[in-house]
């Protein structure tokens, strides 16, 4: 149990294009997910809540117009980046924790996002 | 506020061998939670092992274990019996109880090489 997925896996837009990525806890349901940056060789970096029927809380220096989260059900998080620019290349990673055991986040496999 | 540091940015073990991470954190609260996450190549992250801050008890799951000095603020993972698939990066992750928001809070990572 406790698997989370995301797509697409990769994707590759033109700068000034958004993109969607999906995160999607497959056997339970999560009223909150999280979602990651993380750079090459880098530590995961949270950017934002989100928060099943309500607004998502975003870290601080993260911009909530570039980075549209949407928490539409229970088994569904987006992350739309608008405007993508080469600077938003990136591994994007989501994570839902399981109710009952909601102290441990299960983690997407990630989405490579490159802008051209 | 919450901080965690990994002080070994590379560490590298004979195959068979036992290893050693370490990580400490910073926090004034006394509820809280600590993971040990691993990072393989295909950069999915996987729960390695998880300490409640209220047990005394060091956690263990087969081959790893983990020394939590709660006064110290440190929670180091030991790999026993090295193994090529052990190959990663590793993250010691820090959270407060999920009613107080459950964020996760990750160290800078440690990358392990388990060498032939």
């Amino acid at each position: 149990g406790a698997v989370v997925s995301q797509h697409p896996s990769r994707v590759i837009c033109k700068s000034g294009t958004s993109v969607k990525i999906e995160c999607r806890s497959l056997d339970f349901q999560a009223t909150t997910m999280f979602w990651y940056r993380q750079f090459p060789k880098q530590s995961l970096m949270l950017m934002a809540t989100s928060n099943e029927g309500s607004k998502a809380t975003y870290e601080q220096g993260v911009e909530k117009d570039k980075f549209l989260i949407n928490h539409a059900s229970l088994t569904l998080s987006t992350l739309t980046v608008t405007s993508a620019h080469p600077e938003d290349s990136s591994f994007y990673i989501c994570s839902a924790p399981l109710a009952g055991d909601t102290d441990t986040q299960y983690f997407g496999p990630g989405t490579r996002l490159t802008v051209l | 506020a919450q901080t965690v540091t990994q002080s070994q940015p590379e560490m590298s073990v004979q195959e068979a061998e036992t290893v050693t991470l370490s990580c400490t954190y910073d926090t004034s609260e006394s509820n809280y939670y600590l993971f040990w996450y691993k990072q393989p190549p295909s950069r999915q992250m996987i729960l390695v092992i998880r300490q409640e801050a209220y047990k005394q008890q060091n956690a263990t799951e087969n081959r790893f274990s983990v020394n939590f000095q709660k006064a110290a603020k440190s929670f180091s993972l030991k790999i026993s019996d090295s193994q090529l698939g052990d190959t990663a990066m590793y993250f010691c992750a820090f959270t407060l109880a999920y009613n107080q928001g459950g964020k996760l809070i990750f160290g800078q990572g440690t990358e392990l090489s388990v060498k032939p």
